[in-house]
């Protein structure tokens, strides 16, 4: 079936820029989605890329995606302490409007 | 305009007891989910609605749990009995063009 992974755990420093990585399995995915997780609360989805891009830019988020090495990767400029969540990985293909999320990986910024 | 709203936030219970979960969507989107989210594990569907038609209870485990949504606007999760590894965060999302958005989740613990 379907396997999203991440790594469990990024710490970076304030203003240094994080990089989470992805990978899946699934090779009809059509969307790849990040949302971010503060505690206690639900998923927001920060940004997403349809599966014929290479790249997405959004303001402090940079999406790259690998589509041969079903690898994808989140980076965030200029890391503020406001970022520290848990971060998730998530894909869907054309004939499921199903949603399989990662693991998740949690950022710490630190001062 | 409002988000999805879940209720309870929190719900301690004994095990073999029953408990309900209720979800209220933004309003105007037809599509419904409910998501089972592990400690230290991404979210997992358990039933995706069209309206009022369950149209992906694939995972949902049907010997104790259940769900309605009678008039295709909010929705009801059950669990009758109650087991001790059903502790765990229960998030409803709602969706009209493909982007999910989630609640803050109903956080439940199993004595």
């Amino acid at each position: 079936g379907e396997d999203v992974e991440q790594s469990l755990f990024l710490s970076v420093r304030e203003g240094d820029s994080s990089v989470i990585n992805c990978t899946y399995t699934d090779s009809s995915s059509t969307y790849l989605y990040w949302y971010k997780q503060e505690p206690g609360a639900g998923l927001q989805l920060l940004t997403y890329i349809f599966s014929n891009m290479d790249m997405k830019q959004d303001q402090r988020l940079t999406v790259l995606l690998n589509k041969k090495d079903k690898h994808l990767s989140l980076r965030i400029a200029d890391t503020q302490t406001g970022d520290s969540a848990i971060y998730f990985c998530a894909e869907s293909s054309y004939n499921t409007d199903k949603l399989i999320f990662g693991t998740g990986t949690r950022l710490q910024v630190f001062p | 305009e409002a988000g999805v709203v879940q209720s309870p936030r929190y719900k301690i219970i004994e095990k073999k007891q029953p408990v309900a979960f209720w979800c209220n969507p933004i309003s105007g989107h037809n599509t419904l989910y409910w998501y089972l989210q592990n400690l230290g594990q991404g979210p997992e569907l358990l039933i995706r609605y069209e309206n009022e038609e369950a149209v992906d209870d694939s995972q949902l485990p049907k010997d104790r749990f259940s769900a309605e949504r009678l008039k295709g606007v909010d929705s009801t999760l059950k669990i009758q009995p109650a087991e001790l590894g059903d502790s765990a965060v229960y998030l409803c999302a709602s969706s009209m063009t493909g982007e999910l958005f989630f609640g803050e989740g109903s956080r439940l613990t199993v004595l």
